[in-house]
């Protein structure tokens, strides 16, 4: 399968735990992003990559969060002293070009967290 | 700022009877809107999308028209199938040039029985 690939699909922690979730994007996809999902809600977008710089972060990537691509490959998303907030599924996308000049972005699966 | 809004769901149909789904938006700009759909178990694909007004896009037997005066880009099918059973997202890239943000709708369910 050489779609976009996220892990853990399922994530259940404690209140106060730390987590974290990798994703490895479409091989030769440059750019890569960060949505959120809660329930009956679309994707918000948290944050994006351009090779290993992050280049924009929402204002819902609270200091709890930090994401990275240290290679310009694959990327991890950390939230620290998880709150049951921060339960939700998280999503991520992969695209060649930018979405100005019609680059499509591929989803993957999702990480799904439940904060206990 | 930028917001599409989504008819409630959940739609049931039945098979072969005509679809839409209504969305509507407000951004600032000439957006591109895209209609994204989420099958059980899967991620999110993109089904259609159109880049200015009066564009039509298209796939899969669905369209949406770009309607910049009634700044609407309704999911429109003519005859649905059990297998269109999914989660449908309205989303638009704001008129101002972001190459990297999608605002998405609440997403409408749609289940198509037999």
């Amino acid at each position: 399968d050489t779609g976009v690939s996220q892990n853990p699909r399922h994530k259940i922690t404690k209140r106060g735990q730390n987590v974290t979730f990798r994703c490895d994007p479409i091989s030769e996809h440059n750019r890569l992003y960060w949505y959120r999902q809660t329930l009956g809600q679309g994707p918000e977008f948290l944050t994006y990559f351009q090779n290993e710089a992050q280049l924009e972060k929402s204002r819902l990537l609270s200091d709890r969060f930090s994401a990275e691509r240290p290679k310009g490959s694959f990327s991890t998303l950390e939230i620290q002293r998880t709150e049951q907030g921060d339960s939700a599924m998280y999503l991520c996308a992969s695209s060649l070009g930018g979405l100005q000049v019609g680059g499509e972005l591929f989803f993957g699966e999702g990480s799904r967290l439940t904060v206990l | 700022g930028d917001s599409v809004t989504q008819m409630e769901g959940p739609v049931t149909l039945s098979e072969e009877a005509f679809l839409t789904i209504n969305c509507t938006y407000t951004a600032t700009g000439y957006p591109s809107l895209f209609w994204y759909v989420q099958y059980p178990g899967e991620g999110l694909q993109l089904l259609l999308k159109a880049t200015k007004a009066d564009d039509k896009g298209s796939n899969k037997g669905f369209e949406a028209t770009y309607r910049k005066e009634t700044t609407s880009f309704h999911l429109e099918k003519g005859s649905v199938q059990v297998s269109d059973s999914a989660v449908y997202f309205c989303a638009l890239r704001d008129g101002g040039g972001s190459n990297y943000k999608l605002t998405f709708g609440k997403g409408t369910l749609l289940t198509v029985n037999p």
